[in-house]
């Protein structure tokens, strides 16, 4: 069955520190990877994406995430974390000729100051 | 930046209405989406729209259900006879391509 996993509900890192957040997928077809970001009120937005390639993949906000395809993960890192990146954190995969994508439960991201 | 714009924000009903949820598209996008996600759980999809006709859609998507572009820039999620379980926020989104679409910022649908 295709799935995406994201182990962890929260995650709290001090503002300064560096970030993964991991996300796994069971998915029959090559996948396309995602990850969105959801802040209070707002809309889902697209950090990054991976489709083919190079399997390390930089988005915006300084973002950055790994397709290892033997794992079949596809982790996010931030070297630095910021305070306006607490957020909810979504991992999505989806595959050529289908139009949907499978998400992940999110992972709410936590700053300390 | 170009946006996806959903209205209302919010929308309260009682059982058994009909809601029309709106959004308004990046105009010069080519796919359109509706996704939904009931408090606590996960993002579902519902739907996709391209040239105009439903190209995908899920088990979500049943006969209560159905999108139009009425006039080439709207594009609107009907929801024929709501039920309880219809309680949740649903997304629009739209796109060039087939991936990496921008999505609204949601309407959150309560009904009572």
């Amino acid at each position: 069955a295709q799935s995406v996993t994201q182990p962890d509900i929260h995650i709290t890192v001090s503002e300064g520190a560096s970030l993964e957040l991991r996300c796994n997928y069971s998915y029959g077809a090559t996948p396309y990877l995602f990850w969105y970001v959801q802040s209070p009120g707002q809309g889902l937005q697209l950090l990054l994406k991976y489709f083919s390639g190079d399997t390390l993949v930089q988005g915006i906000k300084g973002f950055e995430a790994e397709f290892k395809r033997s794992q079949s993960s596809f982790n996010l890192r931030k070297p630095s974390v910021h305070w306006s990146d607490a957020a909810e954190y979504f991992c999505a995969v989806g595959a050529i000729g289908n139009y949907q994508l499978i998400w992940g439960a999110g992972t709410k991201l936590i700053i300390k100051p | 930046e170009p946006e996806v714009t959903q209205t209302p924000s919010h929308q309260v009903t009682q059982m058994g209405q009909e809601v029309i949820l709106r959004c308004v598209p990046i105009s010069n996008h080519l796919y359109f989406y509706w996704y939904r996600q009931i408090l606590g759980q996960k993002v579902e999809f519902l739907v996709s729209f391209y040239n105009n006709e439903i190209s995908e859609k899920s088990e979500i998507f049943d006969d209560q259900f159905s999108v139009e572009r009425p006039d080439g820039s709207n594009f609107t999620l009907k929801i024929r006879s709501t039920k309880l379980e219809d309680s949740a926020m649903y997304f629009c989104a739209s796109g060039r391509e087939e991936y990496g679409y921008t999505f609204g910022s949601g309407t959150r649908l309560t009904v009572v």
